[in-house]
């Protein structure tokens, strides 16, 4: 089945430690992108990449990091200098970076106690 | 920050029409508006955009006002399964820093009733 993967669904960590969570896509879709999503609150990107090799940062970056290796994954690093890193993590794709649907993943909910 | 605006939360009873609005007064002329919407805990899921001319798919109805100032999303028959909140989104598609980017406001929390 083609989508896009999030693993795992939940992630718990101590604080001060870097966490790195998975997005993977069978899609073949040149761009992805992460976002972060805190309790009643809409969705807030994080990092995005229009192709392998690329990224940019969008507009809540600092204390996250990421790599575009091979195109069919996207991992996200929550990094120790994130001051407030609980959340839900969202993954998309689309087609191209100005593509007129993304598609999402399930999600990652990380806790940092 | 959002370029839209949406009301916090609506109801709607099972099989009639929900009709979610948004307004967007500042939409400029290379800006699409596009509708997703989030089950709970669940990734979003895109249900339909467009640029002034009404739309139609097998999801819902976009109908944008000729000014394009303002837009009503319509399920025409909704069911339980269409609780969820709805994000009116409005999304530049010029290449260019981040105009593309979708930006997610609080959305629409409708709450379909049996």
């Amino acid at each position: 089945d083609g989508g896009i993967t999030q693993s795992p669904k939940y992630l718990f960590r101590k604080e001060g430690q870097n966490v790195t969570l998975s997005c993977e896509q069978n899609l073949n879709h040149d761009a992805m992108y992460w976002y972060r999503q805190d309790p009643g609150q809409g969705l807030r990107l994080i990092y995005y990449s229009q192709i392998v090799n690329d990224f940019q940062k969008g507009d809540i970056a600092e204390g996250y990091s990421v790599s575009r290796e091979k195109k069919e994954s996207f991992p996200l690093t929550v990094t120790s200098a994130q001051k407030n890193p609980t959340a839900f993590y969202l993954c998309a794709s689309s087609i191209r970076l100005l593509d007129t649907e993304a598609f999402f993943g399930q999600g990652t909910r990380l806790t940092v106690v | 920050d959002a370029k839209t605006t949406q009301p916090p939360s609506m109801d709607c009873a099972e099989g009639r029409a929900a009709n979610l609005p948004c307004n967007h007064s500042t939409i400029s002329g290379n800006e699409y508006v596009y509708w997703y919407r989030q089950i709970h805990s669940q990734g979003p899921q895109y249900i339909i955009h467009g640029l002034k001319n009404n739309e139609t798919n097998e999801m819902a109805s976009l109908i944008i006002t000729e000014d394009r100032k303002s837009s009503t999303l319509i399920l025409p028959h909704a069911t339980l399964r269409d609780t969820a909140v709805y994000y009116c989104i409005v999304r530049g598609y010029l290449y260019g820093g981040s105009q593309g980017n979708l930006i997610f406001g609080k959305g629409t929390k409708l709450s379909v009733k049996p």
